[in-house]
């Protein structure tokens, strides 16, 4: 079974500095994507950025990007020029492409994203 | 405006009943889905239904249950058999294209049920 792993439950950052969140998978599929979802306060889940395993061009919209590293099972996310709006908690989640669960995300436990004026 | 809607937003419940939990969408997707959400835990997937009048159990199934009837809907009733039903509950919808799409999951609002 597939896992995702996010190892910060908490990071911080001053306003229009740069940060990372990490997070690892673990799975044995090749065709695969992955996400990284928002979570504000008001607990509406908004999807950030997505990546197809199967690109290896590193996603990016706007201010936020990932690294993407397949043999490693590593897919973070980095935001910057960080404002306080992307105060937050951050999952990242993986899906399959294949089989009769491709539907369904897998999440991690979260990252919760204080940003300091 | 096209989404996805969930009532009520705040639901309290007496140990010992039955709850139903609502979800609507507007979206024309195909695939719904109720995910249950306790702090520090993420979110973790109850049921899904790829399909109108058939759905699956996922990861915690166990004291739901659901229908899909309809297209537009996903009911999710949280029955006494649930022993800690205590916590924030999300919808989300899809399209259910071929193997391969993004099929990017849309979620609600979420309700919070609380039993007293």
């Amino acid at each position: 079974a597939q896992t995702v792993t996010q190892s910060q439950p908490e990071m911080s950052v001053q306003e229009a500095e740069t940060v990372t969140l990490s997070c690892t998978y673990d799975t044995s599929e090749s065709d695969y994507y992955l996400f990284w979802y928002k979570q504000p306060p008001s607990r509406q889940m908004i999807l950030v950025i997505r990546q197809e395993a199967y690109k290896q061009q590193n996603a990016t919209e706007n201010r936020f990007s990932v690294n993407f590293q397949k043999a490693a099972k590593s897919f973070s996310l980095k935001i910057s020029d960080s404002q306080l709006g992307d105060a937050a908690m951050y999952f990242c989640a993986y899906r399959s492409a294949r089989g009769r669960s491709q539907g369904n995300l897998i999440f991690g436990k979260g990252t919760k994203l204080s940003v300091k004026p | 405006d096209g989404g996805i809607t969930q009532s009520p937003k705040y639901l309290f419940r007496k140990e010992g009943q039955n709850v139903t939990l609502s979800c609507e969408q507007n979206l024309n997707h195909d695939a719904m889905y109720w995910y249950r959400q306790d702090p520090g835990q993420g979110l973790r997937l109850i049921y899904y239904s790829q399909i109108v009048n058939d759905f699956q159990k996922g990861d915690i199934a166990e004291g739901y249950s659901v229908s899909r009837e309809k297209k537009e809907s996903f009911p999710l009733t949280v029955t006494s058999a649930q022993k800690n039903p205590t916590a924030f509950y999300l919808c989300a919808s899809s399209t259910n294209r071929r193997s391969g799409a993004y099929n990017e999951q849309f979620f609600g609002p979420g309700t919070r049920l609380t039993v007293l």
